[in-house]
């Protein structure tokens, strides 16, 4: 059962616009959130995050949104440029303490800027 | 510093070998966890070590994986009697208690293809 999903399997957007990803999540307990990105033929590099008492967390180009109440976040990026163009993956854990936590993944969206 | 270390890169086996994929941490890095992604599918999880004791094995879909980690480094995962499923790519993932464990680092994956 998958508890992290993306339901937009890809993405074209004009260089400069901006990028919308979308992701929901089932689990209430979830509260800690990611945003990797990956190239082909390497692993996912971590890009930002955010703890369920924010809703907002913002770094340069790409901001990430957390709205509990819907289990829904995104990532947003503007202005949009042809290296951002990868497969982009949701998150979610729910630590438990001391020990690590496991991630829960989604299937991931495939942005495509278009120069 | 050295990333995460994924070895063989890539992994051409035939249906019924046994196989051994072997992952590299960052050094100090008390957490590893293994994935797989097949093919237009999302990260899905198989095991987390914390040191060498793995506390969630929920993720091995059969008997046939297993997966152990010694000196509280190097891991290996290991599949038996291999299955045309099992084709996908298998990544690795190490995080630190100086993040909270809330940032994992990728390596760049063992892609193996069961024919």
């Amino acid at each position: 059962d998958q508890q992290v999903k993306q339901n937009s399997p890809s993405l074209s957007v004009q260089e400069g616009r901006i990028s919308i990803l979308n992701c929901d999540y089932t689990n209430s307990m979830f509260d800690y959130f990611l945003w990797y990105k990956k190239y082909p033929a390497e692993g996912p590099t971590f890009l930002i995050s955010i703890s369920s008492i924010k809703d907002k967390n913002e770094d340069g180009r790409f901001t990430v949104f957390l709205n509990k109440s819907a289990k829904h976040l995104s990532l947003h990026i503007v202005p949009s440029q042809p290296g951002d163009s990868a497969v982009y993956f949701c998150a979610a854990s729910a630590p438990v303490l001391d020990t690590g936590n496991q991630f829960y993944f989604g299937t991931g969206t495939s942005l495509t800027v278009i120069p | 510093g050295a990333g995460v270390s994924q070895s063989p890169s890539n992994k051409v086996t035939e249906k019924g070998k046994d196989v051994e994929l072997r992952c590299d941490p960052i050094s100090g890095h008390t957490a590893l966890y293994w994935y797989r992604q097949s093919l237009g599918q999302g990260l899905e999880f198989l095991i987390y070590f914390q040191g060498n004791s793995a506390p969630d094995k929920s993720g091995l879909p059969s008997d046939r994986f297993s997966a152990e980690r010694t000196g509280g480094s190097v891991s290996t995962l290991t599949i038996q009697r291999t299955q045309q499923e099992d084709s996908a790519v298998y990544l690795c993932a190490s995080s630190s208690r100086l993040t909270s464990y809330n940032e994992q680092f990728f390596g760049p994956g063992t892609r193996l293809t069961v024919l």
